[in-house]
């Protein structure tokens, strides 16, 4: 499918537990974000990426961990999943220079309960 | 430190009537402010933006001011159709950053 795509869509876990949510884009965009979505927080930047072996820090990374092996492709891992980490966690990626304004493009989004 | 800030979490608005979405933000470094229109299960997607040396943008029904000595800008929806229920954030973009900071979201609901 062209786009970007998220997997899984839904996904429930338990309090200490391992979790890798999967994004893909067939743009070969250089940028990608990961954001999550909380009432009242509105989206908030995990992790971002500007090339494949290229990860930086956004506002709330603590507890995250990421990796881009290949322009494609960027996988967001909880290494041991909290209560708190329970939110919808959506995918974006953007080309720089492709616009003025740098539009960034989301994907579905991957709901992720922690029990 | 909430840069990006939208105070109303909703907002009613009967259709045909304009749709008013305001946004506040905090740091002047901002290049470039840009709507998302967000539907319930569905990511995101682009509406508008602007420039941070405009004052304002049109497309179509949609146009955005925006006030730098206020640091406020607006969102006007002119008529209002049922179709553009969905929630609105606003997001402030700092040039070559790449990155951008979001506000809380409105909830923007259009009554028949």
């Amino acid at each position: 499918d062209a786009g970007i795509t998220q997997s899984p869509r839904y996904k429930i876990t338990e309090t200490g537990r391992q979790v890798t949510l999967m994004c893909h884009q067939t743009w070969s965009h250089s940028y990608m974000f990961w954001y999550r979505q909380d009432l009242g927080h509105g989206l908030r930047l995990i992790y971002y990426s500007a090339a494949a072996d290229i990860t930086d820090k956004g506002e709330v990374p603590d507890g995250y961990v990421v990796s881009r092996s290949k322009t494609e492709n960027f996988p967001l891992t909880l290494e041991s999943a909290t209560r708190s980490q329970t939110s919808v966690y959506f995918c974006a990626s953007s080309g720089a220079g492709t616009s003025w304004y740098n539009e960034q493009f989301f994907g579905p989004g991957t709901r992720l309960t922690v029990l | 430190d909430q840069q990006v800030k939208q105070n109303s979490p909703s907002l009613s608005v009967q259709e045909g009537r304009i749709s008013i979405l305001n946004c506040d933000y905090t740091n002047s470094m901002f290049d470039y402010f840009l709507w998302y229109k967000k539907y319930p299960a569905e990511g995101p997607t682009f509406l508008i933006s602007i420039s941070s040396i405009k004052d304002k943008n049109e497309d179509g029904r949609f146009t955005v001011f925006l006030n730098k000595s206020a640091k406020h800008l607006s969102l006007h929806i002119v008529p209002s159709q049922p179709g553009d229920s969905a929630v609105y954030f606003c997001a402030g973009l700092i040039q070559g950053a790449q990155k951008l900071v979001f506000g809380q979201g409105t909830r923007l609901t259009i009554n028949p």
